[in-house]
């Protein structure tokens, strides 16, 4: 269900690294998975998603991998820069219409 | 492609008056609307949601209501604020039907003084 009661957990990484965020999904059945970042004092923004049908989907900088057998999804940041610093959540449809259920938020924190 | 015009950015409002917050959609007909609320520091909780003109759905007990009088407007309200009204809101729109990312809108920062 929704984390909207929980401090976000923090990924500090240094500039130039790689970064990767976790998110663990409840609903075996969810067949489509959203990434989405939130920088301060803004709404969220679509970054990439991935249908089930596939296990790994590559953007610029991003790669989003779906391992369906342990219901966990990742996003993978290369070369991390001082503007990918921001909140990002994980979204999956519920079981019904067009709802999505976020997860609680990741912050990374890019040290120059 | 679908884009979220929500207002003011910011507004100050002092506890126990009223509330209107109005989001509009352009881009896209007959879109899914959503309402949500952020606190300091914490994760989306949906609020509303409306799949057409006068259909709404609550999703939390609380002090506030949502009307969609237009296809393309979604209007946000309380009677009475509240203190624990204070927060992050934003709106949100996706086309209708399954698997679809929302687009969210630039949010308003409600405090309640």
């Amino acid at each position: 269900g929704e984390s909207v009661g929980l401090h976000l957990p923090t990924l500090s990484v240094q500039e130039g690294d790689n970064s990767i965020i976790n998110c663990a999904y409840s609903n075996s059945a969810s067949d489509y998975f959203i990434w989405y970042k939130q920088e301060s004092g803004k709404g969220p923004q679509f970054i990439i998603d991935i249908r089930s049908n596939m296990d790994k989907r590559q953007g610029q900088r991003v790669t989003v991998l779906l391992n369906k057998t342990v219901k966990h999804l990742s996003l993978q940041i290369a070369a991390t820069q001082p503007g990918d610093s921001a909140v990002y959540f994980c979204a999956e449809p519920k079981a019904a219409g067009n709802k999505l259920t976020f997860g609680g938020g990741t912050r990374v924190l890019v040290k120059p | 492609s679908q884009t979220i015009h929500q207002w003011p950015a910011t507004l100050v409002q002092p506890v126990g008056s009223p509330l209107s917050l109005e989001c509009t959609v352009e881009g896209t007909s007959n879109p899914n609307l959503y309402w949500y609320r952020q606190a300091a520091g914490r994760g989306l909780q949906l609020l509303f949601y409306s799949v057409g003109i006068g259909q709404i759905s609550s999703e939390v007990p609380q002090n506030l209501s949502a009307s969609r009088p237009q296809d393309r407007q979604f209007i946000l309200s309380s009677k009475k604020l509240l203190l624990s009204d204070s927060g992050f809101y934003l709106c949100a729109g996706s086309p209708q039907g399954r698997n679809y990312g929302y687009t969210f809108g630039s949010g308003t920062r409600l405090t309640i003084v």
